[in-house]
């Protein structure tokens, strides 16, 4: 199992130019979620996924869209990038109800805007 | 809403034990969980608390106190690997299934 894998691994955008990460994972795990990490703010949810077709917002999702068409795969958005997008991107997945309360975690997508 | 609250650094030496504190504030407590994060990586699973008490797991231990929203990671046997950022975080069932976190708190250990 490759567990929890994000593309890119790095990217460098310019303002207002649009992108896609996409966070794959192959446990059949039902929830996904995507967070940004920033220094001295933490983990900070952006949007969250129940379930295949399903989407929902965090704490930050302005600025972002997600889609879940696929169990296994969960994408992020950026419509018009801002610097204020720059950050590491955190993809996550656990199983849903009734399995493992662990959150497992993709190896993180390193965003510059200029 | 949620508030998570826990110390921004702390330092210690190599084969001594320290507690890293977690206060939180929630609407719907469903779990509390520490992971682990070197720098540059992503956060790894530490431990898990969701009914009060200490949980074991070799060097490390995590305790919960629901009435007074408190956790605590135990780190004994500190070795120089465990330089890394201490992330407490809480399932709120007022947020969907999603945990979290607080800010994090980075141990430095010297030998």
């Amino acid at each position: 199992n490759a567990g929890v894998t994000q593309t890119p691994k790095f990217r460098v955008l310019k303002t207002g130019q649009s992108m896609t990460l996409l966070c794959a994972q192959d446990m059949n795990h039902e929830y996904m979620y995507w967070y940004r990490q920033d220094p001295g703010m933490g983990l900070r949810l952006i949007h969250y996924s129940v379930g295949e077709g399903t989407t929902a917002k965090g704490e930050v999702p302005d600025g972002y869209n997600v889609s879940r068409l696929k169990k296994q795969n969960f994408l992020l958005g950026l419509e018009s990038a801002a610097p204020s997008q720059t950050s590491v991107y955190f993809c996550a997945s656990r199983p849903g109800r009734g399995g493992s309360d662990e959150q497992f975690f993709g190896p993180g997508t390193r965003l510059t805007v200029l | 809403g949620q508030n998570i609250d826990q110390p921004t650094e702390m330092t210690a030496t190599e084969g001594a034990i320290v507690q890293i504190n977690c206060t939180y504030q929630t609407s719907g407590f469903n779990g509390l969980f520490w992971y682990q994060q070197h720098a540059g990586e992503a956060p790894t699973f530490l431990s898990y608390n969701v009914l009060d008490g200490l949980e074991e797991k070799g060097r490390f231990s995590s305790f919960l106190s629901r009435s007074k929203g408190y956790s605590y990671l135990l780190l004994k046997e500190l070795q120089m690997k465990d330089s890394a950022s201490y992330l407490c975080a809480v399932r709120d069932l007022q947020a969907g299934t999603a945990l979290i976190f607080g800010k994090g708190t980075t141990l430095s250990v010297s030998s």
